[in-house]
């Protein structure tokens, strides 16, 4: 198993351009999520999805949207990149049991420098 | 809301060194506790988990207890090595029918042979 990947590793955009980070996982999990990572901030939750056609909302949406089309795959767009989205963006994917997430796995992740 | 307060360090540590990091939380129910290490360059990996009070999650010589009590999950390691070094996040999956993790800021760890 290849587990969780995310492409591109590394990116630089220009602001106002836009661009899809890829993430894929082959574990069959029903639960995908997005976080970005900032120095001393921690993770912070994009968006998640917990099966094909169905996603929502977590703590800092705005500036991306995402869509879940199969299990496998759930990219993450940037309508317009701003220098504010700079950053290392995750992808992690988990199994629900009862509705419920357990263990989280994680993709290498991608830098994104925006200038 | 749900949150995780945990040392943010930088911890720097000799070889052989007693470690221990700091990790609290807030959250309504029982929650799920989580240790993730992250290696220079690389993704989140789960190094322990606890899912009820007074639960023990162990792993690759760390270990940490869910204590109801103090809402904590200090993470120990008895001796540490160089590759220890790494940045260490706690996390909080919310109650039993929770999907969202919460985490902490992470904390540093640098160990010096």
């Amino acid at each position: 198993n290849a587990g969780v990947t995310q492409t591109p590793k590394f990116q630089v955009l220009k602001t106002g351009q836009s661009m899809t980070l890829q993430c894929a996982q082959d574990m069959n999990h029903e639960y995908m999520s997005w976080y970005r990572q900032d120095p001393g901030m921690g993770l912070r939750l994009i968006h998640y999805s917990v099966g094909a056609g169905i996603t929502d909302q977590g703590e800092v949406p705005n500036g991306y949207n995402v869509s879940r089309s199969t299990t496998e795959d759930f990219p993450l767009r940037l309508l317009s990149a701003a220098p504010s989205q700079t950053s290392v963006y995750f992808c992690a994917s988990s199994y629900l049991a009862g509705g419920s997430t357990d263990t989280q796995y994680f993709g290498p992740g991608t830098r994104l420098t925006v200038l | 809301g749900d949150s995780v307060t945990q040392m943010e360090g930088p911890v720097t540590l000799s070889e052989e060194a007693f470690l221990t990091i700091n990790c609290t939380y807030t959250a309504t129910g029982y929650p799920s506790l989580f240790w993730y290490v992250q290696y220079p360059g690389e993704g989140l990996q789960l190094l322990l988990k606890a899912t009820k009070a007074d639960d023990k999650g162990s792993n690759k010589g760390f270990e940490a207890t869910y204590r109801k009590e103090t809402t904590s999950f200090h993470l120990e390691k008895g001796s540490v090595q160089v590759s220890d070094s790494a940045v260490y996040f706690c996390a909080l999956r919310p109650n039993n029918y929770g999907q969202n993790f919460v985490f902490g800021p992470g904390t540093r760890l640098s160990v010096l042979p």
